[in-house]
């Protein structure tokens, strides 16, 4: 069984420029949660997408946003980048929203030029 | 003051030793996760609980609601342990997550 699926691993942007990472769960799980890793803030709870609905947002500004596909595929877009942006954006999935065990995905690393 | 307090920051320990980490936490929860994180930021769900106790070989999960407090342990720690162990609550439909502690097993 696949296990959870981000794209690209890599990416370097440029200030201003906006970008959208992809990230695709495991089969048969429909909830899927965002998350963003930084030295400084460690780890932090980005939003959790439930079959296409957005169920919890964490304290992040409205140039982050997400959504989820009718395949639980799920994409996030962060808009007007920032340097303070770079960092590894982890996506997790689980058969339902609220207390799961979650499956991470590797992670996209982001770096901002 | 985060919610989600780890213990200890840093951990090195001889291969063969029994290892401690703490969590403690200041909210109300409805899950408690530990979690394992390799150089190269790949994450591992341990375990998930809300209550009592787990174990997957030779890893240990305690948790005590009343107190809000769970323990990591690693029975006959390896090298291959070595790695960052980070503690997260989830509450509100909200996760949170501790600071990690690092752990460097020495053969």
């Amino acid at each position: 069984k696949a296990g959870v699926t981000q794209t690209p691993r890599y990416l370097i942007k440029t200030r201003g420029q906006q970008v959208t990472l992809s990230c695709s769960p495991i089969s048969g799980h429909r909830s899927v949660s965002w998350y963003q890793q930084t030295p400084g803030q460690g780890l932090q709870f980005l939003f959790e997408y439930f079959s296409e609905t957005q169920r919890n947002k964490g304290n992040f500004p409205g140039r982050f946003s997400g959504r989820q596909f009718s395949n639980s595929r799920s994409e996030m877009n962060v808009s007007t980048l920032e340097l303070g942006d770079s960092a590894l954006y982890l996506c997790a999935s689980s058969f339902g929203p609220g207390p799961e065990e979650a499956f991470f995905g590797q992670g996209t690393r982001l770096t901002v030029v | 003051k985060n919610e989600v307090e780890q213990s200890p920051q840093n951990l090195t320990a001889q291969e063969g030793e029994f290892i401690t980490i703490n969590c403690s936490y200041s909210v109300g929860i409805s899950a408690l996760h530990w979690l394992q994180q390799h150089p190269g930021g790949g994450i591992v769900s341990l375990f998930m609980l809300s209550s009592g106790k787990k174990k997957h070989g030779r890893l240990i999960a305690t948790i005590n609601i009343q107190e809000k407090h769970s323990s990591l342990h690693i029975t006959a720690s390896h090298p291959r342990d070595s790695a960052v162990y980070i503690c997260a609550v989830r509450y509100n439909n909200d996760m949170r997550f501790g600071a990690g502690t690092r752990l460097t097993v020495k053969p």
